[in-house]
């Protein structure tokens, strides 16, 4: 079974820093690429991030280019995401989704989310 | 960035109704364009993706159309589990988009 789940949200004051994780079982991690997709409190889905396989490939939202990083340790079966110099607006539920296999941008499993508040 | 615009923004129906969704583009994106459904506290599920395909263990009620710029979700007969919300997205571009959501409530 593909499970995926997410870790490291919490509060954070603006202009701080937060590492968020997310551990990958039941499938062959390596094969996939990976995406980070965030909704803010009542809000809409936005994507933030993706990554290819072998992390040859990686893009960011205008929103978050240069102040997120999204890294994978294949070895280890799992994908970050590096946060600073955060901002009230990136206050959401970050989800980890896995790209449909040869299908980049299908998200076909998700992990349930973890939250980041960013508040002063 | 492409844009994405569904309509309706909210969707009021009964069990056993027909609902159909749209969802425009602002370019040509080909077929490259997927559904969603999200329950409250919950994340989303693929429902449809490449436009038409349905993803596996979606039941058949759900139906996909469109290519270019212009697509529908179908629900053939709403079913209780069906109240939710709903988003497109396209993966034509790597800076993927999502459609604002559309509400489906109970009559």
């Amino acid at each position: 079974e593909v499970q995926l789940v997410e870790s490291g949200g919490g509060f954070v004051q603006p202009g701080g820093s937060l590492r968020l994780s997310c551990a990958a079982s039941g499938f062959t991690f390596s094969s996939y690429s990976m995406n980070w997709v965030r909704q803010a409190p009542g809000k809409g889905l936005e994507w933030v991030s993706y990554i290819s396989s072998s992390s040859s490939s990686i893009y960011y939202a205008d929103s978050v280019k240069g102040r997120f990083t999204i890294s994978r340790d294949n070895a280890n079966n799992s994908l970050s995401l590096q946060m600073i110099s955060l901002r009230a607006e990136d206050t959401a539920v970050y989800y980890c989704a896995r790209d449909k296999w040869d299908l980049p941008g299908d998200f076909d499993y998700w992990g349930q989310g973890t939250l980041v508040t960013v508040s002063s | 960035d492409i844009q994405m615009t569904q309509s309706p923004s909210s969707l009021s129906a009964s069990v056993g109704d027909r609902v159909t969704i749209t969802c425009r583009a602002s370019q040509s994106i080909s077929s490259y364009l997927n559904w969603y459904q999200q329950k409250p506290g919950k994340a989303p599920k693929l429902l449809i993706y490449a436009a038409s395909s349905l993803q596996s263990g979606v039941p058949s009620r759900f139906s996909g159309s469109g290519s270019v710029t212009d697509f529908t979700l179908t629900i053939s007969s709403l079913q209780p589990e069906d109240f939710a919300t709903y988003y497109c997205q396209q993966s034509y571009s790597s800076f993927y988009t999502f459609g604002q959501g559309t509400k489906l409530e109970i009559k």
